[in-house]
């Protein structure tokens, strides 16, 4: 089956732009959650997603929002970029929420210039 | 405050030997724990977790020890293979009124050498 696709892959956009990030879960899979990695920091958890609404939210400004869609599709959106958003931003699906058997993409590297 | 650490970023073993990859926790809600391996361009694969009631986990060539009172745990990967070369990210997770998300560390990047 397959697995978790996030687009784009690559993006480059303008300190104070805005960006929409997509995440198409495995199939059957209701639970979306979002992570940024950046150099030293590991994975940042973002939020979660399960049926359509916020299960969880990590320590990151509100700048920083998401959601699902009733195909348990999501997507991740970033207003006013800084530099600092520079990250690759992985989007991860499970069955359930809180299962621990969390599937991840491959990531969008997103830079701000 | 970071609440999984893992304080070796790079470890270099040769082919055959064995790997030690530690982690450290501080949050004692912690009851699940994962590794994920993670490759440049990918993203991170499940490789194995451990429930805190058990205090080993073996798969194939890795294993997972856990150790609740010094809250450590580490992966040993025998023999160590090329292509064990990576990134070693040690997550936890469990009933801290946020059970839905992971906490993972920095990471160790493993190289094999031949």
């Amino acid at each position: 089956k397959a697995g978790v696709t996030q687009t784009p892959r690559y993006l480059i956009k303008t300190r104070g732009q805005q960006v929409t990030l997509s995440c198409s879960p495995i199939s059957g899979h209701r639970s979306v959650s979002w992570y940024q990695q950046t150099p030293g920091q590991g994975l940042q958890f973002l939020f979660e997603y399960f049926s359509e609404t916020q299960r969880n939210k990590g320590n990151f400004p509100g700048r920083f929002s998401g959601r699902q869609f009733s195909n348990s599709r999501s997507e991740m959106n970033v207003s006013t970029l800084e530099l600092g958003d520079s990250a690759l931003y992985l989007c991860a699906s499970s069955l359930w929420t809180g299962g621990g058997g969390y599937t991840f993409g491959s990531g969008t590297r997103l830079t701000v210039v | 405050d970071q609440q999984v650490k893992q304080n070796s970023p790079s470890l270099s073993v040769q082919e055959g030997r064995i790997s030690i990859l530690n982690c450290d926790y501080t949050n004692s809600m912690f009851d699940y724990f994962l590794w994920y391996k993670k490759y440049p361009a990918e993203g991170p694969t499940f490789l194995i977790s451990i429930s805190s009631i058990k205090d080993k986990n073996e798969d194939g060539r890795f294993t997972v020890f856990l150790n609740k009172s010094a809250k450590h745990l580490s992966l040993h990967i025998v023999p160590s293979q090329p292509g064990d070369s990576a990134v070693y990210f040690c997550a936890a997770m469990g009933n801290t009124g946020t059970a839905s998300k992971l906490t993972f560390g920095t990471g160790t990047r493993l190289q094999v050498t031949l």
